[in-house]
């Protein structure tokens, strides 16, 4: 159980477009998701956190008009990076937690963007 | 506010010896959890071992421990036996409880090679 899906895996995109990535929970209800930021060779940089039906929190630094996240159902939340540049490449995460503790965060495949 | 201390970049070790990563923690919470997570060169993040703040015994999850010690604020995990599927990023993480989200915040990571 706990199963963490995203799609794409990779995407390629011309600079200036938008590009959404979808993350869903395929065998549980996740109350609350997060998205990651991780570039090479380093750690995970928490972007925002989104709990179902409300907005979403963003970390200090993170545009939010640039990365809106949409966490329609307890299933599913949306990364969409708008206006995508070529410092907008990285590789993208999501997580999603349960409702109930511990409150592990199962992560899904991650998907890496790139911006030409 | 918290933070997660991993001071070994690289660690390499021979096939089926075990190894310790080290992680110390920072937090002035009294109820936090802690987590290794193991990430290949695929890129998935892999749920290993929870350590709660509370609990009085070190976890444990097959070949993998965690040695709690809560007065020196560490939480290494320990591999047994180790494989050369264990070759990967490791990162510790904590989680502090408290607040409408809980969030993780992440080491740097180690890198850790099993030699044949």
């Amino acid at each position: 159980g706990a199963v963490v899906s995203q799609h794409p895996s990779r995407v390629i995109c011309k600079s200036g477009t938008s590009v959404k990535i979808e993350c869903r929970s395929l065998d549980f209800q996740a109350t609350t998701m997060f998205w990651y930021r991780q570039f090479p060779k380093k750690s995970l940089m928490l972007m925002a956190t989104s709990n179902e039906g409300s907005k979403a929190t963003y970390e200090q630094g993170v545009e939010k008009d640039k990365f809106l996240i949409n966490h329609a159902s307890l299933t599913l939340s949306t990364l969409t990076v708008t206006s995508a540049h070529p410092e907008d490449s990285s590789f993208y995460i999501c997580s999603a937690s349960r409702l109930a503790g511990p409150y592990e965060q199962y992560f899904g495949p991650g998907t890496r963007l790139t911006v030409t | 506010a918290q933070k997660i201390t991993q001071t070994q970049p690289g660690m390499f070790v021979q096939e089926k010896e075990a190894v310790t990563l080290d992680c110390t923690y920072d937090t002035s919470d009294q109820s936090y959890g802690l987590f290794w997570y193991k990430q290949p060169s695929s890129g998935e993040m892999i749920f290993l071992i929870y350590q709660g703040s509370y609990d009085e015994q070190n976890a444990t999850e097959g070949r993998y421990s965690l040695n709690f010690q809560k007065a020196r604020k560490s939480a290494n995990l320990v591999i047994s036996a180790s494989q050369l599927g264990d070759s990967a990023m490791y990162f510790c993480a904590m989680r502090v409880s408290g607040g409408s989200n809980y969030k993780l915040t992440f080491g740097k990571g180690t890198l850790l090679t099993v030699n044949p």
